[in-house]
């Protein structure tokens, strides 16, 4: 089984500008999240999408914005840049609940490394 | 109440020793603690995991001791090998309603093991 894909890997940006990301999940996973991993904040959460339902968000300012297609791959969408921004933006993938002995394991993508100038 | 606390920051080894990290946590209403291992470059890979309802769980090389009482979790990684050298996540989630999968992260821990 693929796993999941993140496409660009590697973005430069400048300030004010926008920028929109891709994440695959592995095939027959309905619930995408995004992550944003700093250096100096770690990994955290941003939102999760779930059916072409955005069910969870994390506390970043609406400049962040995301959704999910019908095939469940998601877009992340940051708009107005900031130098802050610079990150590795990670997708994670799961099948999206929990059933019987199942935890929902979210598998990571290996991220969009965003520099903005 | 939503931090994870890890540590420590960094951790240095010898090939053969048993590196031990540390996570606490303060939200009873965590009911899943996953631990990720992330090699430069590469996004976070999960290694093992546990359930509040579980004192320890084993997969290979690595185990989890889960005191649920004192709200803390770690990770020990047994005759621990060069290439465990990576960054190790403790992680929690918090199931809020309509929805699973929100992880909170640990800080991380840079563990390098010396040959």
């Amino acid at each position: 089984k693929a796993g999941v894909t993140q496409t660009p890997r590697y973005l430069i940006k400048t300030r004010g500008q926008q920028v929109t990301l891709s994440c695959s999940p592995i095939s027959g996973h309905r619930s995408v999240s995004w992550y944003q991993q700093t250096p100096g904040q770690g990994l955290q959460f941003l939102f999760e999408y779930f059916s072409e339902t955005q069910r969870n968000k994390g506390n970043f300012p609406g400049r962040f914005s995301g959704r999910q297609f019908s095939n469940s791959r998601s877009e992340m969408n940051v708009s107005t840049l900031e130098l802050g921004d610079s990150a590795l933006y990670l997708c994670a993938s799961s099948l999206g609940f929990v059933t019987g002995e199942s935890t929902d394991t979210q598998y990571f993508g290996p991220g969009t490394r965003l520099t903005v100038l | 109440q939503q931090q994870v606390k890890q540590s420590p920051q960094s951790l240095i080894v010898q090939k053969g020793g048993i590196p031990i990290i540390n996570c606490a946590y303060e939200n009873t209403a965590f009911d899943y603690f996953p631990w990720y291992q992330q090699f430069p470059g590469k996004g976070p890979a999960l290694l093992i995991a546990i359930r509040p309802d579980v004192s320890e769980k084993k997969e290979g090389r690595f185990t989890i001791s889960f005191n649920k009482s004192a709200k803390q979790f770690s990770l020990h990684i047994m005759d621990s090998q060069p290439g465990d050298s990576a960054t190790y996540f403790c992680a929690a989630r918090n199931p809020p309603l309509g929805g699973y999968n929100k992880l909170i992260f640990g800080a991380g821990t840079r563990l390098a093991v010396h040959p």
